[in-house]
């Protein structure tokens, strides 16, 4: 059965400072999925990692998918009150476009 | 462009009755899936369809639950004699093509008493 757990689940963070999220996973995939889920909302899409070493960037906010070592991490930079959310990472455990299996998420608080 | 829809958004049922809720995926997305997402936690999958092709329903808790989605686009996800541990936010998402990004829905929020 995969597995995917993050650290930390909750997070309390400065505005301007940097932190990383990390997500790992149990078994062989190399599709990971970023989602941001804020209070009482859907789920957004932030990223689609779809290879080993694959890294994508937006704004204040960068993934990167090592499939090696299981390992996937949400890197936030100079964070700003606005990046205060929920965040999940989720993989394709079948690599087929099936199933997601979703972390436990996240919960970033961005304090002025 | 519109995105996926659900309804109802929310629905109180007592406990025994059935209930459907129904999923609109964005238009021409060929994989749809359904999810159970619990508070404080990540969703869960339950079952996905390519087209009208129910392709994997092991995530369906017990035989109570069951999905369709007969003509290839909306989807209906049945709740047969609802228990009190059925209440949860259930949540579509679709996808353009088997693997690509998920877009989910608002959620129906299902409450039973």
């Amino acid at each position: 059965e995969l597995k995917v757990e993050q650290n930390p689940l909750f997070l309390s963070m400065q505005e301007g400072k940097n932190y990383t999220i990390y997500c790992n996973y149990s078994t062989t995939s190399d599709r990971l999925y970023w989602y941001r889920q804020d209070p009482g909302k859907s789920l957004e899409s932030l990223f689609v990692l779809l290879s080993n070493g694959a890294v994508k960037q937006e704004g204040r906010l960068m993934a990167s998918l090592d499939t090696k070592a299981r390992l996937s991490t949400l890197h936030i930079t100079a964070a700003v009150h606005d990046l205060s959310a929920t965040y999940f990472c989720a993989v394709d455990e079948r690599a087929s476009g099936s199933r997601l299996t979703f972390g436990e998420g996240t919960q970033l608080t961005v304090n002025p | 462009g519109a995105g996926v829809s659900q309804s109802p958004r929310y629905k109180v049922t007592k406990r025994g009755q059935d209930v459907a809720l129904r999923c609109d995926p964005i238009s021409g997305h060929v994989s749809l899936y359904w999810y159970r997402q619990a508070l404080g936690q990540g969703p869960e999958f339950l079952t996905y369809f390519n087209y009208e092709a129910q392709q994997d329903k092991s995530g369906l808790p017990n035989d109570r639950f069951s999905a369709e989605r007969p003509e290839g686009s909306i989807s209906t996800l049945t709740i047969q004699r609802t228990e009190q541990r059925d209440s949860a936010m259930y949540r579509c998402a679709s996808s353009s093509i088997p693997g690509d990004e998920q877009y989910f829905g608002p959620g129906t929020r299902l409450t039973v008493t």
